[in-house]
């Protein structure tokens, strides 16, 4: 099992809900991250869970906050976003040996989220 | 700094035909990794290509290859005879030692494959 699966494909909500993003890898990943991504550009790194710790935060607003409830489950709550968080969200892993250099992300086909 | 650089926004290119995708990187760690991804409208990251800072040869995976010149500090995608669902965006993205777990990635280039 090589996937990274994420749900739900794609999210309405309005600027009051508070809604969460799910994904979920098997392939015994220790590293799992959220990257931000509009249309036609390159994707931005938000978290990154290393060992289910919180290794890396991008100075990301309170209102998305990641959970790792295990090393094969993240989460990304949402609460009170704004109409520019409207945008697609990849959910990726990695095995996370000792060297990072040669080590490729897997990444799943991402929740595309629309803020009304 | 690490920093990729893509500066082709589009390329158009006849099916059957090969096509080359521009991606030139600095970074001053010796230990590093250049990645190819394929973004189709689906939206998935999809892994083409891995080319390692110490590897003596040019990465290859099927229609793909990666023509890798240290010196100028480049790693082109080559894709050999185009398919129609070639057509996506490509993302040149690099990983160092020093950089740790962050991938970090070019502009990228839109491919359009005609008939």
């Amino acid at each position: 099992d090589t996937e990274v699966t994420q749900t739900p494909k794609h999210l309405v909500m309005g600027m009051t809900n508070k809604k969460s993003l799910k994904c979920e890898q098997h392939m015994g990943h220790r590293a799992m991250y959220w990257y931000k991504q509009k249309a036609k550009k390159p994707p931005e790194l938000m978290f990154v869970y290393s060992y289910e710790k919180l290794s890396i935060n991008e100075s990301v607003p309170s209102r998305f906050s990641p959970e790792c409830p295990n090393s094969s489950l993240l989460n990304l709550h949402l609460h009170a976003l704004q109409p520019e968080d409207s945008a697609l969200y990849l959910c990726a892993s990695s095995q996370e040996r000792d060297r990072y250099s040669n080590e490729k992300l897997f990444f799943g086909s991402g929740t595309q989220l629309s803020v009304l | 700094a690490q920093k990729i650089t893509q500066t082709q926004p589009g390329m158009f290119v006849q099916e059957k035909e090969a096509v080359t995708l521009d991606c030139t990187y600095d970074t001053s760690d010796p230990s590093y990794g250049l990645f190819w991804y394929k973004q189709p409208s689906s939206g998935e990251m999809i892994f083409l290509i891995y080319q390692g800072s110490y590897d003596q040869q040019n990465a290859t995976e099927g229609r793909y290859s990666l023509n890798f010149q240290k010196a100028r500090k480049s790693a082109n995608l080559v894709i050999s005879a185009s398919q129609l669902g070639d057509s996506a965006m490509y993302f040149c993205a690099m990983r160092t030692n020093q950089a740790g777990t962050a991938l970090i990635f070019g502009k990228g280039t839109t491919l359009s494959v005609s008939s």
